[in-house]
């Protein structure tokens, strides 16, 4: 049982390219969602998906896209990276609703130069 | 939009000592979130609150939620090396989604 995983751990980027984030969890949950962490910002939702299906912007979703390509996976894609964008992205997973613990992913260092 | 608020950013004791964290919300919460993130790691879920006035304890670490259910602590007392890490409330409004506060960073001279 793996739980959340995330692909790749580390990745640099020039401005301007393009990249997915990819993201997958094994633990049949129906929520998934994409954050980013920045020193002293804590973390901050870019999108979630309540369900198969469906997507919704969070608290700072420009720059960004996502796909929810099955229950299993939430992809993230920067088509045009930029530098405000170097982070790190953590994926995680939970039941329906914000009554449940959302289980993290071991998060994506992106660098953009 | 609904804001969560975390104090200190960054806290600093000898082993041995107690440390709080204190998170404020800027609008009433339906629950509350903690979750703590060792060094180059990934948060991980502590524990959650759901009623006003509630306390929870798991061994070290008492978790209060307000009576206004717009404010919440975690204490820990005699804190040890293994507790070095940031942790993180998180609240929750009714909707699908949490809204994290800024974390506070613990860290510990043993």
């Amino acid at each position: 049982n793996a739980g959340v995983t995330q692909t790749p751990k580390f990745q640099v980027l020039k401005t301007g390219q393009s990249m997915t984030l990819q993201c997958a969890q094994d633990m049949n949950h129906n929520s998934m969602y994409w954050y980013r962490q920045d020193p002293g910002m804590g973390l901050r939702l870019i999108y979630y998906s309540a369900s198969e299906g469906t997507t919704d912007k969070g608290e700072v979703p420009n720059g960004y896209n996502v796909s929810r390509l099955n229950k299993r996976e939430f992809s993230l894609r920067l088509e045009s990276a930029a530098p405000s964008q170097t982070s790190v992205y953590f994926c995680a997973s939970s039941e329906v609703g914000q009554d449940y613990e959302q289980y993290f992913g071991p998060g994506t260092r992106l660098t953009v130069t | 939009g609904q804001q969560v608020m975390q104090i200190p950013q960054y806290q600093h004791v000898q082993e041995g000592e107690d440390f709080t964290t204190y998170c404020n919300s800027s609008t009433t919460l339906s629950n509350i979130q903690w979750y703590k993130q060792r060094p180059g790691g990934h948060p991980v879920f502590l524990i959650q609150l759901v009623k006003s006035g509630e306390v929870k304890k798991q061994k070290r670490l008492t978790f209060q939620f307000g009576e206004a259910k717009k404010n919440s602590s975690l204490h820990i007392t005699a804190t040890q090396t293994t507790d070095v890490g940031t942790y993180f409330c998180a609240g929750g409004q009714g909707a699908q989604k949490l809204v994290f506060g800024q974390g506070t960073r613990l860290t510990i001279n043993p």
